[in-house]
């Protein structure tokens, strides 16, 4: 199986603040990776495809990049429905598999 | 609007068979657009993907699970099954059955159902 992981494993942010969490995969992936929103006690949301597609409804303050082995997620200005935990998951190589999670919490 | 609901017990004992079905509503699981998936998390711990079904028919697992998995369809009550057999503590999670606008080769799980809690408790 592909290991995934997530740097930093948590963050605190203010509203407004540039949220960057990066998600490394231990082979390489091309550009298929995904990204996560989970709040507490509610099933994961997708934001973000093939690395860089937004997903049908997700504000263009979330932005994907990456290819190959690592990839990023950026928050422009964090809102405060944002604060919720990330998970990055590669999509291609089965079985498909998630990072541990980045949590990002109220500073 | 396309809706997954998980439904089944909340408590298995173990060396039991866990059993959860997803009911689908605003799509159909005959869609030959989507594949059909179950997904499980551990409190704390990562997701994990367990397998998915297509319209075909054709279903696949995830090896670290498939000796004890199966996952059906019922294209008449527009539903799909996870059956998993010898459960042990370790298989206590949220269930989660979700949609994947993927391909033969890829998963990408764009709706979600909002899970079911599943212990493995005596």
């Amino acid at each position: 199986d592909i290991q995934m992981t997530q740097s930093p494993s948590s963050v605190s942010a203010s509203v407004g603040d540039k949220v960057t969490i990066t998600c490394r995969a231990h082979q390489g992936v091309s550009r298929w990776l995904a990204w996560y929103q989970q709040k507490p006690g509610k099933a994961p949301y997708l934001l973000i495809y093939a690395a860089s597609i937004l997903h049908s409804g997700v504000p263009s303050r979330f932005s994907g990049s990456g290819s190959g082995t690592d990839f990023t997620l950026t928050i422009s200005s964090l809102q405060p429905e944002d604060f919720a935990t990330y998970y990055c998951q590669q999509t291609n190589i089965f079985p498909p598999t998630f990072g541990p999670g980045t949590r990002v919490d109220i500073k | 609007q396309v809706q997954l609901q998980e439904s089944g017990p909340g408590l298995v004992k173990p060396s039991q068979t866990l059993s959860l079905t997803c009911t689908v509503s605003g799509d159909s699981i005959s869609n030959w657009s989507y594949y059909w998936n179950w997904i499980r998390q551990p409190a704390g711990k990562p997701l994990e993907w367990i397998g998915r079904i297509y319209a075909s028919g054709r279903i696949t697992y995830n090896p670290s699970l498939m000796s004890r998995v199966s996952i059906s369809g019922d294209t008449a009550k527009n539903q799909f099954s996870l059956r998993l057999t010898s459960v042990t503590a370790t298989d206590t999670a949220v269930y989660y059955c979700a949609r994947d606008r993927g391909d033969d080769d890829t998963v990408v799980l764009d709706y979600w159902g909002q899970g079911a809690q599943v212990t493995v408790s005596s």
